[in-house]
Parts: C-alpha cells; sequence; structure tokens
C-alpha cells in the first residue's frame, strides 16, 4: 500500500501557543487529505477534508480559524493548532486519497499526540 | 448525518472466531471498511466492501449487506497478537470521507 508519513508523532505544548502537524504522502499524489481527532476510548472524527489548492472543508463544529489546514501540494498537508488550550488535547490522525488505483482506499498517518499543558 | 453503531467489547480465547457486528445508517453510501488499530496508533486497514456478500482474506472476512445496512468482520483462529479495537468506517459522498464508528475492543486471552 501507499505511504503516508506525519510528524511529530508526539508534541507537548504550552497552553496559548500554536502546534503545526505535518501529513505527507511519501510515494503517491493525494489529491485529498482528511484529519481526524480521536479522544481516548473514542471513535475517529472527521474534522476536515482538504483539496490540493484549494480552501479545506470544515465538518460541523470544528472551529476553521483555530485549525488551520494548508493543502499547497499534492504530497503535503499541514493542521496548525492555533492558541492550543488543555480540551484540545487528543491523538489527531491524517489520511489520504489520490487518484486511479489509489481511489479507493484512505492511506493513514502514523498519528500525532498532542498535549497541551 | 451518517450512525455508525459497534458493540464496545469483546473477549475471547486464542484460536478462536469472533465476529464483530457493525450497522450504519447513512446517506450516499459508497462502501464499508474495516481498520484495526492498537492502542495509541493510527488504523490500519483490512478489508473494504462495496458490493454485497463476503470477502476473504487469509484469517479476516468481512460481509456486507447494503440493504439491511449491516456488515461485520470475522476473525478466526485468533492470535494474542489481534487484540486490538477493530473500527467500522462508512465512505460516503465520494471523495473518501470516512464515518467511523467507535470501535469494538477485541481483547484475546490464552
Amino acid at each position: 500500500g501507499a505511504v503516508v508519513s506525519q510528524h511529530p508523532s508526539r508534541v507537548i505544548c504550552k497552553s496559548g501557543t500554536s502546534v503545526k502537524i505535518e501529513c505527507r504522502s511519501l510515494d503517491f499524489q493525494a489529491t485529498t487529505m482528511f484529519w481526524y481527532r480521536q479522544f481516548p476510548k473514542q471513535s475517529l472524527m472527521l474534522m476536515a477534508t482538504s483539496n490540493e489548492g484549494s480552501k479545506a472543508t470544515y465538518e460541523q463544529g470544528v472551529e476553521k480559524d483555530k485549525f488551520l489546514i494548508n493543502h499547497a501540494s499534492l504530497t503535503l498537508s499541514t493542521l496548525t493548532v492555533t492558541s492550543a488550550h488543555p480540551e484540545d488535547s487528543s491523538f489527531y490522525i491524517c489520511s489520504a486519497s489520490g487518484g486511479g488505483s489509489l481511489n479507493t482506499e484512505a492511506f493513514f498517518g502514523q498519528g500525532t499526540r498532542l498535549t497541551v499543558v | 448525518g451518517q450512525n455508525i453503531d459497534q458493540p464496545t467489547e469483546m473477549t475471547a480465547t486464542e484460536g478462536a472466531i469472533v465476529q464483530i457486528n457493525c450497522t450504519y445508517q447513512t446517506s450516499g453510501f459508497n462502501g464499508l471498511f474495516w481498520y484495526q488499530q492498537h492502542a495509541g496508533e493510527a488504523p490500519t486497514f483490512l478489508s473494504y466492501n462495496v458490493l454485497d456478500g463476503l470477502e476473504e482474506k487469509g484469517r479476516f472476512s468481512s460481509f456486507l449487506s447494503r440493504s439491511k445496512g449491516y456488515s461485520y468482520l470475522l476473525l478466526k483462529e485468533l492470535q494474542m497478537k489481534d487484540s486490538a479495537s477493530y473500527l467500522c468506517a462508512v465512505s460516503y459522498y465520494g471523495n473518501n470521507r470516512l464515518a467511523f464508528g467507535k470501535g469494538n475492543q477485541v481483547v484475546v486471552i490464552p
């Protein structure tokens, strides 16, 4: 399968600061990338869908000014958590899908454990 | 909206067979995925069903009934490493948007 790399895997930041998480498709061009958040023992919740070169589409209840998404190229999307607070502590996971034979499946990154103190 | 329902937890013995059920209500249904997730890690793809019927892949099989909004994942010859959460996810409205169930935690005991 295709490889998606997410960085960093863990980050601890102070309340009020911003954190950037990167999601890269290493061996395919990802026309669409997705960002999910998962709280302990809960399901993955889709936050937003980003398409290369256009604005991200946010799910209901997700603040687009707080969770900035940039998908500047076909291999990279970034999620920036701005002015982070302890309640933003969570597991953030990206996934990417491409065209052709890669269109059916979304491939997941390793996830980022964010802890805001 | 999307509604996906899974039982939360089950325990099974090594070597046994377990069936994990998933029911869903969704609009714009494209297909159904099963993922395995170990604690603190990202989900790993197991199977994908689009048409009704059974898909078999080694020790894992997945079944789909679109008319009933129902799927199950069958795990055979359970191994200790199969202890994980199993997530049912529905793909909807194209573009690979996924709505996940809460996952079923399977605990394998000797």
